[in-house]
């Protein structure tokens, strides 16, 4: 079985200030690693995935995530936020051979000017 | 090109009553998916179809929860009876089997049970 665990509930930080969301997992397989993006009263966007090779991964919106196999973590950063960041940000976990994703409690990130 | 639609977006119930939501995933995706996503929590798998068949519902509270997927295309989930407890949200998502597990979200059903 898998776990997912977000350190973080809530993250507050200034418009175009650095932000850094941690992820751990557990896992006693290979696993594929997710972050995805929640806009109020909507679903969930892909923001990037970790499938192979490279360890650091950019995604959309200047998103980027370190997968560090050692520490088993996944670490979601972005150098300069905007207000249009403020969501909630959910990691996510799947075994290389299964569809199941097992998510994170989610952090919640509100950018303030 | 659409994406994954769901309805109703929202729906409020008394306890005990029956509820049914309806998720057509993207074109061509055979893979799909409903989550419950309880506030302030990451969504949880409730079933997963592969076409029309349910590979995975190991999740499904079956005595009160039910899902179909007919035709390999649109699903509907069921609720019935509903309990105060199943207030949250409802998430469908759908993928290409093999795509390395890329599921593509709709905005969700929220129900709330009074």
């Amino acid at each position: 079985a898998q776990s997912v665990t977000q350190l973080d509930s809530q993250v507050p930080v200034f418009e175009e200030a650095p932000v850094e969301l941690r992820c751990n997992y557990s896992s006693s397989v290979s696993v594929y690693l997710f972050w995805y993006v929640q806009y109020p009263n909507q679903g969930l966007q892909l923001l990037l995935k970790y499938l192979s090779g490279s360890t650091l991964v950019k995604g959309i919106n200047g998103f980027e995530a370190e997968f560090n196999k050692s520490q088993t973590s996944f670490h979601l950063r972005k150098p300069s936020v905007h207000i249009s960041d403020t969501a909630e940000y959910f990691c996510a976990v799947s075994k290389a051979a299964g569809n199941k994703l097992t998510f994170g409690g989610g952090t919640r990130v509100l950018v303030k000017p | 090109e659409a994406g994954v639609v769901q309805s109703p977006r929202y729906k409020i119930i008394e306890k005990k009553q029956p509820v049914a939501f309806w998720c057509n995933p993207i074109s061509g995706h055979n893979t799909l998916y409903w989550y419950l996503q309880n506030l302030g929590q990451g969504p949880e798998l409730l079933i997963r179809y592969e076409n029309e068949e349910a590979v995975d519902d190991s999740q499904l509270p079956k005595d009160r929860f039910s899902a179909e997927r007919l035709k390999g295309v649109d699903s509907t989930l069921k609720i019935q009876p509903a309990e105060l407890g199943d207030s949250a949200v409802y998430l469908c998502a759908s993928s290409f089997t093999g795509t390395l597990n890329e599921q593509f979200f709709g905005p969700g059903t929220r129900l709330t049970v009074l």
